[in-house]
């Protein structure tokens, strides 16, 4: 059973609108996020985090949301370009023993021009 | 500028074939990670390594196996490939924890065919 769900496959968004990405997770013991980023044939690279301690964080376009009690994150981009399209990984970690990551299975994110 | 780098992007192998997978990272990091990815499922562990000689089992070991016998190179194993074993492999490499934002820095992938 998946631990960290990204039940939307894909997403299309116009350039210059608003893209939300939706995560939830399951084990409450989960205490910090990360959102990585993936072009074909590149590795994922790291996008933003977000420790249980805060609800929000904001690095420019970017902004990951998290909701506790709903054991649910969201990561928005605003405004989206067509260099955002990519596969977004949503992922989760338990404490300070970053070893066992757990990633949610992907979102593809299209922005089109 | 952390750079990890895979010896293939592409590999078909037969089943029952023994299989190597190099990855090297040139920021002499602790930590290295073997993953793979596959539709619907996104990046599993395989194994993990903190040092030189020293490994730890991920979430999906079976078939598997590494090789850490220097801090730069972190190797996968497969002693016997399989057609589920068909896949994008990651190589991941990690700093020691120095805060929250320490994160690991992935190689492009290896993309295995078993036939």
């Amino acid at each position: 059973d998946q631990q960290v769900k990204q039940n939307s496959p894909s997403l299309s968004v116009q350039e210059g609108r608003i893209s939300i990405l939706n995560c939830d997770y399951t084990n409450s013991m989960f205490d910090y996020f990360l959102w990585y980023k993936k072009y074909p044939a590149e590795g994922p690279t790291f996008l933003i985090s977000i420790s249980s301690i805060k609800d929000k964080n904001e690095d420019g376009r970017f902004t990951v949301f998290l909701n506790k009690s709903a054991k649910h994150l969201s990561l928005h981009i605003v405004p989206s370009q067509p260099g955002d399209s990519a596969v977004y990984f949503c992922a989760a970690s338990v404490g300070t023993s970053y070893d066992k990551v757990i990633f949610g299975p992907g979102t593809s994110l299209s922005v089109i021009p | 500028d952390v750079k990890v780098t895979q010896s293939s992007r592409y590999l078909v192998k037969r089943t029952g074939e023994k299989v190597f997978l190099e990855c090297v990272q040139d920021m002499d990091h602790e930590n290295m990670f073997w993953y793979r990815q596959d539709p619907g499922l996104g990046l599993r562990l395989i194994y993990f390594s903190y040092d030189v000689k020293m490994k730890e089992k991920g979430d999906i070991p079976e078939g598997y196996s590494v090789s850490r016998e220097k801090k730069e190179r972190f190797s996968l194993i497969l002693e016997s490939a399989s057609t589920n074993q068909t896949s994008m492999y990651l190589c991941a490499s990690r700093p020691p924890l120095t805060g929250l934002k320490e994160t690991q820095y992935f190689g492009p992938g290896t993309r295995l065919l078993v036939l």
